[in-house]
């Protein structure tokens, strides 16, 4: 299955500034999607990234807030905008690997002040 | 829409015994999978098994296993001989199987599971 390097692991960060999280896949993919996970609640899909394509956001998500690119098959980026203290969450990036397997970043852990 | 619901917020069992989560999902799709993940508290996500909608034979992988009840739309994991290494929080996942972009994962709420010594 793909491995997943994200980055950053965590930071913190002030309100009203923006973080630009990583995810580079070991392998070529068609499809990357991003999730955030709020404090003790489950995974929720932002949106789906395919390359060379404008990112489909879900309900709820706006490309302002979230603006993400896909450059090339291995590599995303999700920025989180102008953040405010309910934005502290866990952001992972996902792929589809072989064999309908989903495969996980490690996360990224934000905190803002 | 697709939901996935987890009845059991919290969960607990004695090293080496088994227990039981359960999951119910609702769709009108007819092909599909369904998936179990663990999230430790490295917040890593971490496949646990995979069932196919098609397939009537359960999944299973070493001590895990599932239910697979298609009628009841029904998907309970079963871990025995619980090892201290399996405390986590479990999520019951569901993915259509309609092609295109259609392939995002909706997940329940989670199951935290904690084996104790």
């Amino acid at each position: 299955s793909a491995v997943i390097s994200q980055k950053p692991s965590r930071d913190i960060c002030q309100r009203g500034t923006s973080l630009t999280i990583q995810c580079q896949v070991d392998s070529q993919v068609t499809m990357m999607f991003w999730y955030r996970q709020q404090p003790g609640q489950s995974l929720t899909l932002i949106a789906t990234a395919n390359q060379g394509s404008e990112a489909t956001y879900e309900s709820g998500f706006v490309i302002d807030k979230f603006p993400i690119s896909r450059p090339n098959l291995t590599f995303s980026t999700l920025t989180v905008s102008n953040m405010s203290p309910e934005d502290s969450s866990i952001y992972l990036c996902s792929v589809i690997g072989s064999n309908y397997g989903y495969t996980f970043g490690s996360g990224t852990r934000l905190t803002v002040v | 829409a697709q939901t996935v619901t987890q009845s059991q917020p919290e969960m607990s069992v004695q090293e080496a015994e088994t227990v039981t989560l359960s999951c119910t999902y609702d769709t009108s799709e007819n092909n599909y999978y369904l998936f179990w993940y663990k999230q430790p508290p490295s917040r890593q996500m971490i496949l646990v098994i995979r069932q196919e909608a098609y397939k009537q034979q359960n999944a299973t992988e070493n001590r895990f296993s599932v239910n697979f009840q298609k009628a009841a739309k029904s998907f309970s994991l079963k871990i025995s001989d619980s090892q201290l290494g399996d405390t986590a929080m479990y999520f019951c996942a569901f993915s259509p199987y309609s092609g295109g972009s259609n392939y995002k994962l909706t997940f329940g709420k989670g199951t935290l599971l904690t084996v104790n010594p």
